[in-house]
């Protein structure tokens, strides 16, 4: 199975700041990567497919950049509604699998 | 407008069996690939299951043999048949559909909370 690891685990930021979370697939899965932001008690929402691509109806403050193994998941300028947590998926081959996750705090 | 409605959660205890009903609406399932995903309390996301085209069909490595995945085309609905259920099973269950082809989730339901508990 493909692992995916996030890092931070949780991250502090402010209204205005730029944040970076950074995905690392175990192996190659070339561009097969999603973003999702899920707030608590909502299901998951797609923000980004196919590692850069932006979802229909997501701020362009959200970018994503990467292939093979690395990826990250730009937020450009902090709004309140993007305290979340964000998970990235492989969907490069079964099982697909996805990372533990990254909490962003309001700081 | 997409639309999917989870149902048949619930407490059961280990060792038992429940089956989740993802009722669709906007679209045919038939015509789509759908998913399960899961999210055990305060955790993470874990695919579960997925129905792809000409009914193949694909689990995570921690249901298989206990888990099957189905679909009712006159229904327009998909479903999770859980047997075996232990304690780590406990977990909302969130029926997803893609984006056509792909394995991109941009459609979710509400999910269904399952609670595998004596």
């Amino acid at each position: 199975d493909i692992q995916m690891t996030q890092s931070p685990s949780s991250v502090s930021a402010s209204v205005g700041d730029r944040v970076i979370i950074t995905c690392r697939a175990s192996q190659g899965i070339r561009s097969w990567l999603a973003w999702y932001q899920q707030k608590p008690g909502k299901a998951p929402k797609l923000l980004i497919y196919a590692a850069s691509s932006l979802q229909s109806g997501v701020p362009s403050r959200f970018s994503g950049s990467g292939s093979g193994t690395d990826f990250t998941l730009t937020i450009s300028s902090l709004h309140p509604e993007d305290f979340a947590t964000y998970y990235c998926q492989q969907a490069n081959s079964f099982p697909i699998t996805f990372g533990q996750g990254t909490r962003l705090e309001i700081k | 407008e997409v639309q999917l409605v989870e149902s048949g959660g619930g407490l059961i205890q280990p060792g038992g069996s429940l089956r989740l009903s993802c009722a669709a609406s906007g679209f045919t399932v038939s015509s789509d690939y759908m998913t399960w995903v899961r999210q055990a309390p305060g955790k993470g996301l874990e695919w579960v299951s997925g129905f792809y085209s000409g009914g193949r069909t694909f689990y995570a490595d921690s249901v298989k043999g206990r888990y099957t995945i189905s679909r009712d085309d006159s229904k327009n609905a998909l479903y999770l048949q859980m047997n075996s259920l232990r304690a780590e099973d406990t977990a909302i269950y969130y029926c997803a559909r893609p984006m056509t082809g792909t394995n991109w989730f941009d459609s979710w339901g509400q999910g269904a909370l399952v609670t595998v508990s004596s």
